[in-house]
């Protein structure tokens, strides 16, 4: 049973760069959450994809945007990379946003900005 | 939104020593999880426990959803338990299944 992927591991941009990160959700998952994890903190939720569409936004800007496709695995994209945007990037699956289901997290992708 | 702490914020313990995590919330929930985050980032699921008691080895969890706390009990403590432990939850009220986290209790088991 596949767990969550993401890829890439580690990635180091300059300010004013743009990313792109990707998830794949554990087999038989259609829900992607994507998180933010500054170092020292906890997680912080980004926003949420169900059916090709964000269904729920935390408080983060509008340059971070997302994307999910058919086979359900997911995008995230930051523009205008800031020093702050550095951070652990963490994604998870779940099998529909009912909130009665446990969430798995794949490895994250660290993201430095310099 | 629902509010998440966790206590103590750092837990020093000898190895084989005993240990209580403790996770209050704000809210009524309808997902509680316990997690343990390695020195890689990767966040290991150690309990789905919106409420009751659960147990798995050495490691084991309750929830009392009425009186809004969690605890995570550690015993027999190992240099391999020592990370971060999170314990995030999804308010009753928050559509969709958005997980907000405490701040997390970091364990150093030492040999």
């Amino acid at each position: 049973d596949a767990g969550v992927t993401q890829s890439p591991t580690h990635l180091i941009k300059t300010r004013g760069q743009q990313v792109t990160l990707r998830c794949s959700p554990k087999s038989g998952h259609d829900t992607v959450s994507w998180y933010q994890q500054a170092l020292g903190q906890g997680p912080q939720f980004i926003f949420q994809y169900y059916e090709e569409e964000e269904r729920q936004r935390g408080n983060f800007p509008d340059r971070f945007s997302g994307h999910q496709f058919p086979n359900y695995s997911s995008e995230l994209n930051v523009n205008a990379l800031l020093l702050g945007d550095s951070a652990l990037y963490l994604c998870a699956s779940s099998l529909a946003p009912a909130g009665i289901y446990e969430q798995y997290f794949g490895p994250g992708t660290r993201l430095t900005v310099t | 939104g629902i509010q998440v702490e966790q206590s103590p914020p750092d837990l020093i313990l000898q190895e084989g020593a005993n240990s209580t995590l403790r996770c209050n919330f704000s809210d009524s929930v309808n997902n509680l999880q316990w997690f343990h985050q390695n020195p890689w980032g990767q966040l290991i699921n150690l309990f789905y426990i919106p409420s009751g008691t659960k147990q798995n080895g050495r490691l084991s969890a309750t929830t009392v959803a009425t009186e809004r706390y969690s605890l995570l009990y550690i015993s027999s403590s190992q240099t391999t338990d020592s990370g971060v432990y999170f314990c995030a939850v999804e308010g009753i009220k928050a559509a969709g299944n958005k997980l907000t986290f405490g701040g997390g209790t970091r364990v150093l088991v030492k040999p």
